[in-house]
C-alpha cells in the first residue's frame, strides 16, 4: 500500500462545478504540500499545510492531522484548472508523493 | 516563470553514459531540491542541498550524485545510465527550510536509449 493515496485518479467536471480532491497518508508527517502540474509538465506549489486550512483565490486546502487526511477544493472551476494535482507529504527530511489526480474541466 | 532555471531542457544519451544536469535557484534561495518523475514511479524526492551542504537525502541511487556550488547553483550527475533512468528531472528551490514553499524549474527530460 502506498504511503500517500489520492482519490479520485481522474476527474472530469463541467465549468463552474465545485471540485474536491482527497489525499490520505499513513505515516506521521511534518507538512503536506499540494502541487499542480500543467499539461506542459511545469509544476507549481499551491499550498504547504501543517494544520487547519488555507485559501488562495478559488483554491482551498484543508488538513486533518488526526485523521491523516487532506482535501483540495476548487470553487467555480474553469478549463484553465485542468491539470494534474499532486499531494506530497514531508517526513522529517524525506518527501513522498501521491500518484496525482488528473482533472479535466470542460467548458 | 518561477525564477528557477534548468539546463538542458532535453537530453538524449545512451546506456552506460554519464550526464550532468544543471539548476540555478531563484535569487536569494539557499536550498535546492532534486526530483525525478518517471512514468512508472511518479515523482520521487532525490536530494536537498542547503547553502552548499547536503541537508536531506531521499531515494537517490548510488550512481547519482549532486552538489551545490558557492554561487548556489546545483548540478545532478547521473552515471552508468540505464534505460530506467529515462525521466523528467526537476529542480526546485526555497528560501531555506524543507518546510518552505518550493519553486520548481521547468525540468530536464532525459531519454536513455
Amino acid at each position: 500500500k502506498n504511503e500517500v493515496e489520492q482519490s479520485p485518479q481522474n476527474l472530469t467536471a463541467q465549468e463552474g462545478e465545485f471540485i474536491t480532491i482527497n489525499c490520505s497518508y499513513s505515516v506521521g508527517i511534518s507538512a503536506l504540500h499540494w502541487l499542480q502540474q500543467h499539461p506542459g509538465g511545469g509544476i507549481v506549489s499551491l499550498f504547504m499545510l501543517s494544520s487547519g486550512k488555507k485559501k488562495h483565490g478559488r483554491l482551498i486546502a484543508t488538513i486533518n492531522i488526526q485523521e491523516k487526511h487532506s482535501s483540495l477544493h476548487i470553487t467555480a472551476s474553469h478549463p484553465r484548472d485542468s491539470a494534474v494535482y499532486i499531494c506530497a507529504v514531508r517526513l522529517n527530511n524525506d518527501m513522498r508523493f501521491g500518484a496525482g489526480t488528473r482533472l479535466t474541466v470542460k467548458p | 516563470d518561477s525564477g528557477v532555471t534548468q539546463t538542458p531542457k532535453h537530453l538524449i544519451t545512451a546506456t552506460g553514459q554519464r550526464v550532468t544536469l544543471r539548476c540555478s535557484p531563484r535569487s536569494g534561495d539557499l536550498s535546492v531540491y532534486w526530483y525525478q518523475q518517471s512514468l512508472d514511479q511518479g515523482l520521487q524526492f532525490l536530494i536537498q542541498y542547503y547553502n552548499g551542504e547536503e541537508r536531506a537525502k531521499g531515494n537517490i541511487l548510488e550512481r547519482f550524485s549532486a552538489q551545490q556550488f558557492p554561487d548556489l547553483h546545483s548540478e545532478l550527475n547521473l552515471s552508468s545510465l540505464e534505460l530506467g533512468d529515462s525521466a523528467l528531472y526537476f529542480c526546485a528551490s526555497s528560501v531555506a527550510h524543507i518546510t518552505d514553499t518550493q519553486y520548481f524549474g521547468p525540468g530536464t527530460r532525459l531519454t536513455v536509449l
